[in-house]
């Protein structure tokens, strides 16, 4: 059984600190890797995507895979208010189907 | 551009029923995927069609159908409603499933009660 874990939170960050946020995932033939913001109520909604070993960054987010650990994270810098939701971390390993985690919560207190 | 859309936004059904839920895709797209998610969980796949064609099937009772149509867009089926279908259920279109680079789009859901 193919599985993605996260901590399911919530994660509590000051404004402006660094949030930190973790995945592991089973399958060592995942080649695509996402997370997704998702509010209270409403759909996930893409941040960013990566498929390569290494940091992706994308303004205030920076994505990082380590496949021979089996790991993603995402890093967002300069954490805002609005950021307080669910991020949701997928795979993808090339067959029809995308596995998502539970989700972790993340509380950016003003 | 639109984005995903789906309707109705939200539906209130009785055990035993059968519910219809639909989804057209970003413009372009020709796959579409559906996910069930319960409050407190990841999205849970369903169904994913790629060209008018099933791709791939999460582990649902037979009770949950689909198809696309030319349009490229869906419907999800689900006879003999049970309480535990309460959920979100959200479609999400892409591209082309067959590219490891391919992304897919969420639309708002529709959120389905049964009592």
């Amino acid at each position: 059984q193919k599985e993605v874990e996260q901590n399911s939170g919530p994660l509590s960050v000051p404004e402006g600190a660094i949030a930190s946020l973790n995945c592991t995932y089973s399958d060592r033939g995942s080649q695509s890797f996402f997370w997704y913001r998702q509010y209270s109520g409403k759909s996930p909604e893409l941040i960013m995507s990566i498929y390569s070993n290494g940091d992706k960054e994308d303004g205030r987010f920076t994505a990082q895979l380590n496949k021979a650990s089996q790991y993603v994270s995402l890093l967002i810098r300069d954490s805002q208010p609005s950021d307080s939701a669910t991020y949701l971390c997928a795979e993808r390993s090339g067959g029809f189907k995308t596995i998502f985690g539970a989700g972790t919560r993340l509380f950016v207190k003003a | 551009d639109a984005g995903v859309t789906q309707s109705p936004t939200h539906l209130i059904k009785t055990r035993g029923q059968h519910v219809t839920l639909r989804c057209s895709p970003i413009s372009g797209h020709k796959s579409v995927s559906w996910y069930q998610q319960v409050l407190g969980q990841g999205p849970q796949f369903i169904f994913q069609y790629y060209e008018k064609e099933e791709r791939g099937r999460g582990n649902f009772p037979d009770r949950f159908s689909a198809r696309q149509f030319p349009n490229y867009s869906s419907e999800l089926n689900v006879n003999a409603l049970l309480l535990g279908d309460s959920a979100l259920y959200l479609c999400a279109s892409s591209l082309a499933p067959t590219s490891a680079g391919d992304t897919q789009y969420f639309g708002p859901g529709t959120r389905l009660t049964v009592l």
